[in-house]
């Protein structure tokens, strides 16, 4: 059973416009959700995170919105550069202290120049 | 970013045949990790480890041992490949604190494995 779920493989925008990629995630106990960008032939590296106690984070270019009724969270990048064209995961950790990160599938997002 | 290195990068072996991948951290952290990712499946959990000798299995462990013996390297054996375990594998160090704004991995260049 899939705890963290990112339903679109792929997104393609254009270059200046916005990207948003979403993550639904099925575990109450989850209380805190970040993001990975990786690139190919690369190890996965850390974008932005966000604490159950918020609904919003922001940092440059990158915003993530979380609703916590809707067990869903989103990750807004404006505008978004041809650079950004990588795989994108989200992760979840629970509260019961176990510093697992359950990750979803991941969404590959494609910026045209 | 924390020191983190995995060997080999790439390696292919053939079925049935014991193979052993490396994780070596220098940054003394205690939570050590390792992954595989495969299309549709994006990354799994195989095994952790929260400590010299102290390991327990992930989603994904079947056909997978690992050992730590030291806090800067866990190992990851597969003792009999298979086609299956044909992956991309990941290690990944906890580097939490949470004040800076970062909890979560740091995640290792990954090792390409074949099994033929």
């Amino acid at each position: 059973d899939q705890q963290v779920k990112q339903n679109s493989p792929s997104l393609s925008v254009q270059e200046g416009r916005i990207s948003i990629l979403n993550c639904d995630y099925t575990n109450s106990m989850f209380d805190y959700f970040l993001w990975y960008k990786k690139y190919p032939a690369e190890g996965p590296t850390f974008l932005i995170s966000i604490s159950s106690i918020k609904d919003k984070n922001e940092d440059g270019r990158f915003t993530v919105f979380l609703n916590k009724s809707a067990k869903h969270l989103s990750l807004h990048i404006v505008p978004s550069q041809p650079g950004d064209s990588a795989v994108y995961f989200c992760a979840s950790k629970d509260q019961g202290g176990s510093e697992k990160l359950v990750f979803g599938k991941g969404t590959k997002l494609t910026v045209n120049p | 970013d924390a020191g983190i290195t995995q060997s080999p990068r790439h390696k292919v072996t053939e079925t049935g045949t014991p193979v052993t991948l490396r994780c070596h951290q220098t940054e003394n952290h205690r939570y050590m990790y390792w992954y595989r990712q495969d299309p549709g499946h994006g990354l799994r959990l195989i095994h952790y480890s929260y400590g010299v000798k102290d390991t327990d299995k992930g989603e994904v462990s079947d056909g997978y041992s690992v050992s730590r013996s030291k806090t800067e390297d866990f190992l990851l054996t597969l003792e009999s490949a298979t086609s299956s375990q044909t992956s991309v594998y990941f290690c990944a160090i906890s580097e939490s604190d949470r004040r800076q704004g970062r909890d979560g991995y740091t995640f290792g260049s990954g090792t390409r494995l074949t099994v033929v």
